[in-house]
């Protein structure tokens, strides 16, 4: 079955701080994954893909086929992050279709 | 480019009652989807669309529809609206390009609730 999971509902830690959001998956193929993210009152938007490799607003994530997994890093937290983030797979390179997981909302308090 | 848009932003809707959640794209993305988000449920794919004239089932599509008669427009119906469609509803879009992953363009949601 085709399926990602957040463990967290909840993240909370103080500015500074690294956080790391838990995201695993389970598929058969070779995945694509994806983290979006949803800052207050505002539309989802992609944060990061695995064959990027890139880093954006600080955040990583490395692939791990062997654990099946997609952690989201960041090495400090700030304030600004605060929102809610999730972790998606896309099971075929022919459509657009998502599977999200639960989502995870990350509280970075000051 | 609007991107992708959604109306309307709000809607109370009476149990029984069916209504059209409008979503429109003008970037001539081929793929569109609907999902529904709901807490600790993240979000569930609907319905989507490949292109004009295509659709599927997501997840979820019991008590929905769907038609793609332009590349624009992609509306989701409520045929008989009942208490656990409430819910936030987004819209997206997506590209396809040779050798790129596409990105999804969500629109700012539709917040649905129904008594």
């Amino acid at each position: 079955a085709q399926r990602v999971t957040q463990p967290e509902k909840l993240l909370s830690v103080f500015k500074g701080a690294p956080v790391e959001l838990k995201c695993n998956y389970s598929y058969s193929g070779s995945p694509e994954l994806f983290w979006y993210v949803q800052y207050s009152r505002q539309r989802l938007q992609l944060l990061l893909r695995h064959i990027s490799r890139e880093s954006i607003k600080g955040f990583t994530a490395d692939l791990n086929k062997g654990e099946t997994s997609f952690h989201l890093k960041k090495p400090f937290a700030q304030e600004e992050d605060s929102a809610m983030y999730y972790c998606a797979l896309r099971p075929s390179s022919n459509t657009g279709k998502l599977i999200f997981g639960q989502g995870t909302t990350l509280q970075v308090k000051p | 480019n609007a991107g992708v848009t959604q109306t309307p932003k709000f809607q109370v809707l009476k149990t029984g009652q069916s209504m059209t959640l409008q979503c429109a794209q003008d970037m001539n993305h081929e793929y569109m989807s609907w999902y529904r988000q709901d807490p600790g449920m993240g979000l569930r794919l609907i319905h989507y669309s490949v292109g004009a004239g295509i659709t599927d089932q997501g997840e979820v599509p019991n008590g929905y529809n769907v038609s793609r008669s332009t590349t624009e427009d992609f509306p989701l119906r409520l045929l008989s609206a009942a208490p656990s469609q409430t819910s936030v509803y987004f819209c997206a879009s997506s590209y396809r390009a040779t050798g790129l992953l596409y990105e999804q363009y969500f629109g700012p949601g539709t917040r649905l609730t129904v008594t």
